[in-house]
């Protein structure tokens, strides 16, 4: 399996602070990497897809980055509807993994 | 609008084999993304990945059908186009293995990089005697 392993485990910010979440691979996952974001009760949402692509319908104040090992889900201006759980998820290899996730708390 | 719907037992006993359907309305899954996939989640805890099954021959994993290791032995993941769905079992159920289960659409971007585009709402689980 190919550890994902997301930091930090949770964060408390702002509504308006700009927030960096991290993605690190147990290996070089080229950039078959997705980013998730989950609200209590409900399904994960998918936000980003192939490292830095948004999916439709996703507010352009979410972006990633990233390559190899290290990859960066960033929310430029926290807004109220972004306090979630958001997770990355490596589709490298044909045995898939996801993060331990990043609980975005209200400061 | 893609909608995915999962269907099963709510509660099954220890050592039961569970046995989970993935649908979908208004559309025919197999003409939809590249596959399906099943992933789970404890109550309180992470997403786990459990398996894949795509619709053509995989070209990129050389495996139509992936299972995550530590669960292969427990899981048979099969499909049938002519009923619109695809069916995942998981045998010698455990209490550790209650939670959400959800079912998600595979799409593929450029170069087979695959995702979970589309997720059912989830069905809890519940294994207790």
């Amino acid at each position: 399996d190919i550890q994902m392993t997301q930091s930090p485990s949770s964060l408390s910010a702002s509504v308006g602070d700009r927030v960096t979440i991290t993605c690190r691979a147990g290996q070089n996952i080229n950039n078959y990497l997705n980013w998730y974001q989950q609200k209590p009760g409900k399904a994960p949402k998918l936000l980003i897809y192939a490292t830095a692509n948004l999916q439709s319908g996703v507010p352009p104040r979410f972006s990633g980055t990233g390559s190899g090992i290290d990859f960066t889900l960033t929310i430029s201006s926290l807004q109220p509807e972004d306090f979630a759980t958001y997770y990355c998820q490596q589709s490298y290899s044909s045995t898939w993994t996801f993060g331990q996730g990043t609980k975005v708390e209200i400061k | 609008q893609i909608t995915l719907r999962e269907s099963g037992p709510s509660l099954v006993k220890p050592t039961q084999t569970l046995t989970l359907t993935c649908t979908s309305s208004g559309f025919l899954l197999h003409t939809s993304g590249v596959g399906v996939g099943w992933i789970r989640q404890p109550p309180g805890k992470a997403l786990e990945w459990l398996a894949l099954i795509f619709w053509n021959d995989d070209k990129r994993y050389n495996d139509d059908k992936p299972y995550s290791p530590s669960l292969r032995s427990r899981l048979t993941i099969t499909k049938d186009t002519s009923k619109n769905q695809v069916v995942l079992t998981m045998t010698n159920m455990d209490p550790v293995d209650t939670g959400t289960y959800y079912c998600a659409q595979i799409s593929e971007a450029s170069g087979w990089r695959h995702y979970f585009e589309y997720w059912g709402q989830g069905i809890l689980v519940t294994v207790s005697s």
